[in-house]
């Protein structure tokens, strides 16, 4: 029972152009939302959060939209540059809880 | 100096047998967690301790225990280990267990059971 999906298991882009990874979830009751970066061997590190009452959040070259009516968010990482290139996971908080869901990532290639 | 530290980076061991996995973390944190990546590559919940209490018990089979001896360290234990139990164990912290708070997380352990 997959509650937050991330349908694009890669991406590849050029660099300096922009990068837009999707994530989709199915509960209402989700109320924050991450994005978290993961290089191999190791562990994810936090990226960017959106709570459920904003629609947008922005931290340098990464925006991240939320469209709670389509149950949808994306990561948009403009310009996009070789380092960024890595897997980066959708994460959302149910209300009252602790826990972070997690999607399965999408691999993010940034082509010099 | 790393924030969330895990020991072994890397563990391979025969079905049956008992095996610890270690984690600590220098950030003053009252959360841990610990996280299972499947081979479908899924990071999911398994446990979390709030200053040594535990506060989520996922539906994990009770031949992992988790221990906290304090609250900067969150031990993983798996008794008589299965070929499904190979995966990915990541530890992590948050600055509090309220939600949201972003985790901070180690290296992973890979585990293979053969």
């Amino acid at each position: 029972d997959q509650q937050v999906k991330q349908n694009s298991p890669s991406l590849s882009v050029q660099e300096g152009r922009i990068s837009i990874l999707n994530c989709d979830y199915t509960n209402s009751m989700f109320d924050y939302f991450l994005w978290y970066k993961k290089y191999p061997a190791e562990g994810p590190t936090f990226l960017i959060s959106i709570s459920s009452i904003k629609d947008k959040n922005e931290d340098g070259r990464f925006t991240v939209f939320l469209n709670k009516s389509a149950k949808h968010l994306s990561l948009h990482i403009v310009p996009s540059q070789p380092g960024d290139s890595a897997v980066y996971f959708c994460a959302a908080v149910p209300d009252s809880s602790y826990k972070l869901i997690f999607g399965s990532g999408t691999r993010l290639l940034v082509r010099p | 100096d790393t924030a969330v530290s895990q020991t072994p980076k890397y563990l391979v061991t025969q079905m049956g047998n008992d095996k610890s996995i270690k984690c600590e973390q220098n950030l003053g944190h009252d959360t841990m967690y610990w996280y299972k990546q499947d081979s479908k590559k899924f990071l999911k919940i398994m446990f979390s301790y709030n200053n040594k209490e535990l506060i989520i018990n996922e539906t994990v089979p009770n031949r992992f225990s988790p221990k906290s001896p304090d609250k900067a360290h969150l031990n993983l234990h798996i008794n008589s280990l299965e070929l499904g139990d190979s995966a990915v164990y990541f530890c992590a912290s948050s600055q509090d267990h309220m939600r949201g708070a972003e985790a901070f997380f180690g290296q992973g352990t890979r585990l293979t059971v053969v």
